[in-house]
């Protein structure tokens, strides 16, 4: 069953804009993570945020994680035509082994 | 130049046969994955690792199988048995199975039924 859920599933928005993604999950965490995949290719790290950290920043993205509300989000500051990807957030779940668990993604469009 | 390789790119398999996807790391990582993406899709967990001669099946393991006979390297084979291979396939590595390590990804093999 899939953990994570991105909000929205599609996003467009102009070069210079912000975009913000948001994911919702259903159990208690490790740690919540965001990953990045271009058309066709392989999913690429962004960011790491564990259950006890509000808020962290690399370069143009900035994350928070409310586990109160079991919610995250993801910022990217003004966007670029090569910020163009599908953008997931993953979720590490506690049990004896750690696995990560996938949203369904947030496709996001910055046009030129 | 480290990293995780998955080979083929493109596979096609025809009805009733068995296919062996390849992936091959040299980051030293004890945790290897194996993720099917369908179109407009997350990824879904089909069998993980995180020792040699260990594994384990994630959510969607029927019809697929693996092996971990090197540390390097976590063979996904779809079997005939599976009703319906055709998907993005991704394999992953991570340093450990514990906590807050982020996970390294290849490139993904495109399978296709003809």
């Amino acid at each position: 069953s899939q953990q994570g859920e991105e909000d929205p599933q599609a996003l467009s928005i102009q070069e210079g804009e912000n975009a913000t993604m948001n994911c919702s999950y259903k159990t208690s965490i490790n740690n919540l993570q965001w990953y990045r995949q271009n058309s066709g290719r392989g999913l690429v790290h962004l960011i790491l945020i564990r259950s006890n950290e509000r808020e962290k920043h690399s370069g143009r993205l900035r994350v928070t994680l409310d586990t109160s509300k079991k919610s995250s989000s993801l910022l990217i500051t003004a966007s670029r035509a090569a910020d163009t990807a599908s953008y997931f957030c993953a979720t590490d779940v506690f049990s004896g082994y750690s696995t990560l668990t996938f949203g369904k993604g947030t496709m996001l469009l910055v046009s030129p | 130049d480290g990293g995780i390789t998955q080979s083929p790119k493109y596979l096609f398999r025809k009805e009733g046969q068995n296919v062996t996807l390849s992936c091959e790391q040299n980051l030293n990582h004890d945790a290897m994955y194996w993720y099917r993406q369908d179109p407009g899709q997350g990824l879904r967990l089909i069998y993980y690792s995180q020792i040699v001669n260990d594994f384990q099946k994630g959510d969607i393991a029927e019809g697929y199988s693996v092996s971990r006979e090197k540390k390097e390297s976590f063979p996904l084979t779809v079997t005939s048995a599976q009703k319906n291979p055709t998907a993005f396939y991704l394999c992953a590595s991570s340093s450990s199975g514990h906590l807050n390590t982020e996970a390294f990804f290849g490139q993904g093999t495109r399978l296709t039924v003809v």
